[in-house]
């Protein structure tokens, strides 16, 4: 079965600080992860997933397969950073998407 | 670009009631999937619906089911209402099926007396 893992419900980190939210997950094969945010009073939105490779607002996430990982990143957090943070996977060619329970980023001034 | 919208809002029903929950997807969009967020956790997939056929499922009864349009909107109807419902229903909308960007609605807050 598939599972995807955030093990901190909560994380604090002062502005400017490095910050770095777990997700650890579970797949027989090659899943697709992705990370999505929701601001407050904002609805979900993808932040990046890691085929593009790419940074998204200072965030970078590497999927290391071996320790089946998937963790998000951001050198220096700043204030606006402050959301709930989703890792998700799916399969490459399914319909179902599973998600963690969430991670809580405050980024204090 | 029209995104995803939901509705209700918010809805309230009793226990045994039945409910139907709607979503229009972002233009140009041909699949809408549906999920539930319990309080505290993340979205658990119900289902999805691709070119108006089912394409996949969660593990969820029989009791929830869905329907989608040729316009590519969609309905999530639940049966047999229970308390457990009591939910954030998100749908999601993307271009296709399998590992796609899912553009998420503001969802509708079912509540379960």
């Amino acid at each position: 079965a598939q599972r995807v893992t955030q093990p901190e419900k909560l994380l604090s980190v002062f502005k400017g600080a490095p910050v770095e939210l777990k997700c650890n997950y579970s797949y027989s094969g090659s899943p697709e992860l992705f990370w999505y945010v929701q601001y407050s009073r904002q609805r979900l939105q993808l932040l990046l997933r890691h085929i593009s490779r790419e940074s998204i607002k200072g965030f970078t996430a590497d999927l290391n397969k071996g320790e089946t990982s998937f963790h998000l990143k951001k050198p220096f957090a700043q204030e606006e950073d402050s959301a709930m943070y989703y890792c998700a996977l799916s399969g490459p060619s399914e319909g179902k998407s599973t998600f963690g329970d969430g991670t809580t980023l405050t980024v204090k001034p | 670009e029209t995104g995803v919208t939901q509705s209700p809002t918010h809805l309230i029903k009793t226990r045994g009631q039945q409910v139907t929950l709607r979503c229009s997807s972002q233009s140009g969009h041909n699949t809408v999937s549906w999920y539930q967020q319990a309080l505290g956790q993340g979205p658990q997939f119900i289902f999805q619906y691709y070119r108006e056929e089912e394409n996949g499922r969660g593990n969820f009864p029989p009791r929830f089911s869905g329907l989608q349009f040729p316009n590519y909107s969609s309905e999530l109807n639940v049966n047999a209402l229970e308390l457990d419902d009591s939910a954030l229903y998100l749908c999601a909308s993307s271009l296709g099926t399998g590992t796609r960007i899912q553009y998420f609605g503001a969802g509708t807050r079912l509540s379960v007396l």
